[in-house]
């Protein structure tokens, strides 16, 4: 059964770049969504269509995914972005999400 | 301003019946399909369910295929799951969400409901 795969945690100073990944096999040929979830808060869509931004969503949000791999990119990191990710995808009707990745800004 | 909420989530014996409800508003309720995802306690998100606008599409994850049942009431605004020969695994918080377009195996899930707390136990 198809897979994705997340780093469990990532690390980033305030200001820094994040780069969340999420792979699996031939993910570039599927559309890839990023949720984020917040201590005791519910999912929050913040990237569609590998790359979209939902309305009210921050530019420092940004995506991409190619290959094997979709990213998840925060460019300038704030504190208030420290919160679990989740990539999701689609396969044969059954939708797929990594296992999480813990975003700590410290 | 688009909302979903939970309910209908409790304690229940392994073994039981728990059938939880999604109340819409803020949308055309009737364009959209719907959705079922759980988490476990301190775990990840996990897909359970899809029902597309007219419940002609409708898919489940195969953890809880002949057990779980998805239906919507597009009269009065309601997502239903009927859950059926609950396990102690099947424990989560229970979320609803909107699809993007009126079909599901596709698209997006947002936006999610606050989540209703299902705990099977003895």
């Amino acid at each position: 059964s198809y897979e994705l795969t997340q780093p469990p945690s990532v690390s980033v100073s305030p200001g820094q770049t994040a780069s969340i990944t999420c792979s699996g096999e031939k993910l570039g040929d599927k559309y890839v969504c990023w949720y984020q979830q917040k201590a005791g808060q519910s999912p929050l869509l913040v990237i569609y269509q590998d790359r979209k931004r939902p309305s009210g969503i921050p530019e420092r949000f940004s995506g991409s995914n190619s290959g094997n791999t979709a990213t998840l990119t925060i460019s300038g990191t704030q504190a208030m972005d420290e919160a679990d990710y989740y990539c999701q995808a689609w396969d044969s009707s059954t939708a797929l999400f990594g296992g999480g990745t813990k975003l700590t800004v410290l | 301003e688009v909302q979903l909420v939970e309910s209908g989530g409790g304690l229940v014996k392994p073994g039981g019946s728990l059938r939880l409800s999604c109340a819409a508003s803020g949308f055309t309720f009737s364009n959209f399909g719907l959705n079922w995802v759980r988490q476990a306690p301190g775990k990840g998100l996990e897909w359970v369910s899809s029902i597309s606008s007219s419940s002609t599409y409708i898919y489940y994850a195969d953890s809880v295929k002949g057990r779980f049942t998805i239906s919507r009431d597009n009269a009065k605004n309601l997502l239903y799951l009927q859950m059926n020969s609950l396990r102690a695994e099947d424990t989560a918080v229970y979320y609803c969400a909107r699809g993007s377009t009126s079909a599901v195996g596709t698209g997006t899930f947002d936006p999610w409901g606050q989540g209703t707390l299902v705990t099977v136990s003895s």
